[in-house]
């Protein structure tokens, strides 16, 4: 099956800094990566939609600004948190489709839990 | 209504036991829908796709009421492995193009009992 990692799986930082996401499809290509946010106890929340070589495509009352994302080639997609605050702490995961396929499917990978002190 | 709606529980059933979920979407032209399995602080992973004419897997078997908007699974001899939040998924569809992605419902938490 289609293998998506991230990294890092977990990290603390103080509030103010950046972080950066890395999501990877590892045995495919993925020409759209999808990024989800999911707050404890709620549903997964797309943020944005990522397109290899263009600009991703936020959700309402996502800030762009806040959340950068890259999508540099078809196997990896970044997420940066900028000036990370605790509201920002969460559970970030990333999925994947794979070039070609007309199915919807998307692979997801193991997630990167956010704490921000 | 929410885009996509589930019954919380948790639903406590005996191991052996046959259980079914439902869930209902608002989005009338949504074309894909899927069951999603999320363990505790793990991400999704994919359960089934649903079609239109039903589909079965094993102990597993979905079914699509276009008409109601509303998806099933059912799961017959749960098994302790079955302990799981269970969540419907439907590929969000716009006309004319644009950003989709799947929007998830809360989820259904299961647990089986020895």
């Amino acid at each position: 099956g289609a293998v998506v990692s991230q990294h890092p799986s977990r990290v603390i930082c103080k509030s103010g800094t950046s972080v950066k996401i890395e999501c990877r499809s590892l045995d495919f290509q993925a020409t759209t990566m999808f990024w989800y946010r999911q707050f404890p106890k709620q549903s997964l929340m797309l943020m944005a939609t990522s397109n290899e070589g263009s600009k991703a495509t936020y959700e309402q009352g996502v800030e762009k600004d806040k959340f950068l994302i890259n999508h540099a080639s078809l196997t990896l997609s970044t997420l940066t948190v900028t000036s990370a605050h605790p509201e920002d702490s969460s559970f970030y995961i990333c999925s994947a489709r794979s070039v070609g396929r007309s199915s919807p499917e998307q692979y997801f990978g193991p997630g990167t839990r956010l704490t921000v002190t | 209504r929410k885009e996509v709606e589930q019954d919380p529980g948790p639903f406590n059933v005996p191991e052996g036991a046959t259980v079914a979920f439902n869930c209902t979407y608002s989005n009338s032209a949504s074309q894909s829908f899927f069951w999603y399995r999320q363990d505790c602080r793990k991400e999704p992973k994919l359960l089934m796709s649903v079609y239109s004419s039903g589909n079965e897997d094993g102990r597993f078997t979905a079914q699509l009421n276009r008409a109601s908007q509303y998806i099933s699974l059912l799961i017959r001899d749960s098994k302790l492995s079955d302990s799981a939040t269970y969540l419907c998924v439907v590929n969000r569809e716009y006309s004319g193009g644009g950003a989709d992605g799947l929007t998830f419902g809360k989820g259904t938490h299961l647990i089986i009992q020895p």
